[in-house]
């Protein structure tokens, strides 16, 4: 059974600090990885991932992935409190389905 | 956002009535999905969309029917609606098969 697990669950900072969050996953046949931000309605997309040691990277936010290790790593370097949401990790698999993480839960205090 | 609405937004039901959501999308992608997304589950698939009439069952599917007649329509029903179907349902649709998706603003549905 394909497996997507995120860390921390949750994380208080303050504006201005860096943040790392984490997603590792276990899935059969990995075709790609995505990162969503969710606020209070839909996700929105970030980042898809297919390929190894190479970032990619968006204003302040950047993410790679090492397929080798099986995980991905999400930064967000001076935070802001518009940074504030939860955010998702997915995985595709061989069959094409998106299989999602239980989110890690980003507060960023003023 | 990617032109995708979801109707109705917040739904209250009572248990064993039927229950329709829809999914209405602007973007003509052909690919279009159902999720639940529940604390503790994260976002799970239940159903989804690779053209016209043609759909397939997703992770949690029990319970659960889906149509689309339309390239822009698909229509998730609860048969006989449950209080373990109380969920956010969001839909999602993307251009290819393991292209990015997008997602709609999501319906709340309790059942009671």
């Amino acid at each position: 059974e394909d497996k997507v697990v995120q860390s921390p669950l949750s994380l208080v900072v303050h504006e201005g600090d860096t943040v790392t969050l984490n997603c590792s996953y276990e899935v059969t046949n990995f075709r790609s990885l995505l990162w969503y931000k969710q606020e209070k309605k839909a996700p929105t997309f970030l980042f898809m991932l297919t390929s190894s040691g190479i970032e990619k990277k968006s204003g302040r936010l950047s993410s790679i992935l090492d397929k080798k290790e099986l995980f991905s790593i999400l930064n967000i370097t001076a935070t802001q409190t518009g940074d504030s949401a939860i955010y998702l990790c997915a995985v595709f698999n061989a069959g094409n389905m998106l299989t999602f993480g239980g989110g890690t839960r980003l507060m960023v205090k003023p | 956002d990617a032109g995708i609405t979801q109707s109705p937004r917040h739904k209250v039901t009572e248990t064993g009535t039927p229950v329709t959501l829809r999914c209405h999308q602007t973007e003509n992608h052909r690919y279009m999905y159902w999720y639940r997304q529940d604390p503790g589950h994260g976002l799970r698939l239940i159903h989804y969309s690779y053209g016209v009439k043609d759909t397939d069952k997703g992770e949690v599917s029990d319970g659960y029917s889906v149509s689309r007649s339309k390239t822009e329509d698909f229509l998730l029903t609860l048969e006989s609606a449950t209080s373990s179907q109380t969920s956010v349902y969001f839909c999602a649709i993307s251009w290819g098969w393991s292209n990015e998706q997008f997602f709609g603003p999501g319906t709340r549905l309790t059942v009671l």
